[in-house]
């Protein structure tokens, strides 16, 4: 069965670094998105990318983030200069139309991103 | 999306039948009812979703109340891989309606051996 891939699967890095979280949707998937999980909280939105831009954003992707497919595969989410409080699970998710009112995400098993 | 609300906490016996409830009292017309869970330290997973009628699937069974200001997510025999965080998500994609997932607290169902 198709599933979401993500690398890596732990990211440590310095404060004020910048971190580049990648993905690879299912192929025929046209919908990709970001989430994030701070540890023992909800699961949030980040930002929803179709053909190429971004098609919605949450008031927590701001300037410091920023997102990508680079090639026909990868989708990244990069954070150009990291904070404490950016220290969560990343998890990357596709879908295969948003036409379709039935539309599911399918989530990676994300990135567990330490900012220290 | 229209707001749920859910039980914190559940607990099931092994191999017995576990119904998780949810209140969307709010519901709209166009708003679809879907179920994710989220395993141990996985990401999130689609279980099942519905409009009106009940539903079925390998996973699991949607049942939805006539009004639809409430549905219940039936696991017919819950095995310890059930145990997971299940969460109801309302979707209204009609339109220009937002496709994002908006999660909130869910159910944390403890399966019991």
């Amino acid at each position: 069965e198709p599933e979401v891939t993500q690398t890596p699967s732990h990211q440590v890095t310095q404060m004020g670094q910048e971190v580049i979280l990648r993905c690879v949707p299912i192929s025929n998937h046209l919908y990709f998105y970001w989430y994030r999980q701070i540890l023992g909280q909800k699961v949030e939105f980040l930002v929803s990318f179709y053909n190429n831009e971004i098609s919605e954003k949450s008031e927590i992707f701001d300037d410091q983030f920023s997102v990508e497919r680079p090639d026909g595969s990868n989708f990244t989410l990069k954070i150009r200069s990291t904070k404490l409080e950016d220290s969560a699970m990343y998890f990357c998710a596709s879908s295969e139309s948003r036409e379709d009112s039935t539309d599911t995400q399918y989530f990676g098993p994300g990135t567990r991103l330490t900012v220290l | 999306d229209a707001k749920t609300t859910q039980p914190n906490s559940m607990e099931s016996n092994e191999e017995e039948p576990v119904h998780l409830p949810c209140n969307h009292s709010t519901i709209s017309g166009t708003d679809y009812i879907h179920w994710y869970r989220q395993l141990p330290s996985q990401g999130p997973e689609y279980v099942i979703h519905g409009l009106t009628s009940n539903v079925n699937n390998r996973m699991a069974s949607l049942a939805i109340a006539e009004d639809r200001k409430s549905s219940t997510l039936i696991l017919h025999r819950a095995t310890l891989r059930d145990a997971a965080v299940y969460y109801c998500i309302l979707r209204d994609v009609v339109g220009a309606g937002s496709y994002q997932l908006t999660f909130g607290k869910g159910t944390k169902l403890s399966v019991i051996p």
